[in-house]
């Protein structure tokens, strides 16, 4: 099993330009999620999906989307990235039960000039 | 709302000391608490996790933490750090109910010294 997989590992954008962010899991879980981290401000909740078709807001949303048409995938996009939107972004997934544990990607490193 | 305060941002301990991480939650009812470790450029792996039962848990690498509900806390402990333990760790709370996002805590770096 792969797992968790995120891509790119790494990403420059210029101000106003978009993009996604990719995750795909293969472990079947109905639950997959977006979190960004920041130094000193630990993880935040972006998006969440509970599954396919069925997304919600977190902690920090604004200024991105997401969708969930299948169950392995669950993208994020950034419309118009602006500066405050550099971090590392964390794809994350489990099986929907209370008090599973979450499966982590890598990490995207994006940063915005 | 849960959250999550981790009261410490750096703790530096001797290799072969012991360590006890502090992590204070707030939720209404009892909840699901996790404790995560990040190695640098890595992405989180669960230690342990309480959801009920014994309050006290044993994780992996010797890690483990108890769920104090009079006090709100779920510290990590270990009897003695190696030096790859140095990371970063996360506590972590979730709801007992409904779609049960995880709330994480701002995260403390463990430093260990020779």
């Amino acid at each position: 099993n792969a797992g968790v997989t995120q891509t790119p590992k790494f990403q420059v954008l210029k101000t106003g330009q978009s993009m996604t962010l990719q995750c795909a899991q293969d472990m079947n879980h109905e639950y997959m999620s977006w979190y960004r981290q920041d130094p000193g401000m630990g993880l935040r909740l972006i998006h969440y999906s509970v599954g396919a078709g069925i997304t919600d807001q977190g902690e920090v949303p604004n200024g991105y989307n997401v969708s969930r048409s299948t169950t392995e995938d669950f993208p994020l996009r950034l419309l118009s990235a602006a500066p405050s939107q550099t971090s590392v972004y964390f794809c994350a997934s489990r099986r929907q039960a209370l008090g599973e544990k979450l499966f982590f990607g890598s990490g995207t490193q994006l940063s915005v000039l | 709302a849960q959250s999550v305060t981790q009261p410490d941002i750096h703790i530096t301990v001797s290799e072969g000391a012991s360590l006890e991480l502090r992590c204070n939650y707030s939720y209404g009812a009892t909840p699901y608490l996790f404790w995560y470790v990040q190695s640098p450029g890595q992405g989180l792996q669960l230690l342990l996790k309480y959801f009920s039962g014994d309050t006290l848990v044993q994780g992996i690498k010797g890690f483990e933490a108890e769920f104090k509900r009079s006090q709100s806390s779920f510290n990590l402990r270990k009897p003695s750090v190696h030096w790859s333990d140095a990371a970063e760790y996360f506590c972590a709370v979730g709801a007992n109910s409904g779609y049960s996002t995880l709330t994480f805590g701002k995260g403390t770096m463990l430093l260990v010294s020779p």
